[in-house]
């Protein structure tokens, strides 16, 4: 049974990069056909999809996001990552990591979540 | 890049109603499409995707149903555990988007 479990930095200051990591246990992350999303949800509001990662290394990201996101994987630590430049209030979020067998089949694993403050 | 809108945001409905929520896409998604559950507090939780392919362990009185631009969500009968927010999300190819969620909440 796939999980799935999201560290980094709960802290960030203004204008400085925040930092999460999505560690996959009971399944390898190179599995054929898995994508590896991050999704966040700011302080009483909607889910917003930030991007994901192929199995094969291949990348999506939202276009708002862009200029300021890196999804990676490290296939040797069987996690993928998440980073997030010059952030602002405006990222201050609850973070989840989600894994999908096929893009189609929408996202059935979910992390638990974790919580970033931007503030100085 | 497709938008996804929700109706209505939010709903109140008595335990035993049918409860309906409407997804729309801004442009042909065919039929990638798949509905959360979001509980208080909780994480998400796929309900179904392929517009009405339910997960294992879903309850039958959800249901979907849909395809191009349209989508349903139906509740059957709602009951109190089914208090939440449901959001859809287009699963066809990126950039994915959700919607803006609808609370569904009991009278």
């Amino acid at each position: 049974q796939l999980q799935l479990q999201e560290s980094g930095s709960g802290l960030v200051k203004p204008s400085e990069t925040l930092s999460l990591t999505c560690d996959v246990s009971g399944g390898s992350i190179i599995r054929g056909g898995y994508s590896w999303s991050w999704i966040r949800q700011p302080p009483g509001k909607g889910l917003e999809w930030i991007g994901y990662i192929y199995h094969n290394g291949i990348t999506h990201y939202n276009a708002s996001l862009k200029s300021r996101v890196t999804i990676s994987l490290d296939r040797s630590k069987n996690q993928f990552s998440l980073k997030l430049g010059s952030v602002t209030a405006a990222d201050t979020a609850l973070y989840f990591c989600a894994s999908s067998p096929r893009y189609f089949q929408g996202m059935d694993v979910w992390g638990q979540g974790t919580t970033v403050i931007v503030s100085s | 890049d497709i938008q996804m809108t929700q109706s209505p945001s939010s709903l109140s409905a008595s335990v035993g109603d049918r409860v309906t929520i409407t997804c729309r896409a801004s442009q042909d998604i065919s039929i990638y499409l798949a509905w959360y559950q979001q509980k208080p507090g909780k994480v998400p939780k796929l309900l179904m995707y392929a517009a009405s392919t339910l997960q294992p362990g879903v309850p039958s009185r959800f249901s979907g149903s849909g395809s191009g631009t349209d989508f349903t969500l139906t509740i059957s009968s709602l009951q109190p555990e089914d208090v939440g927010t449901y959001y859809c999300q287009k699963c066809d190819s990126a950039p994915w988007a959700f919607g803006r969620g609808t609370k569904v909440e009991i009278k």
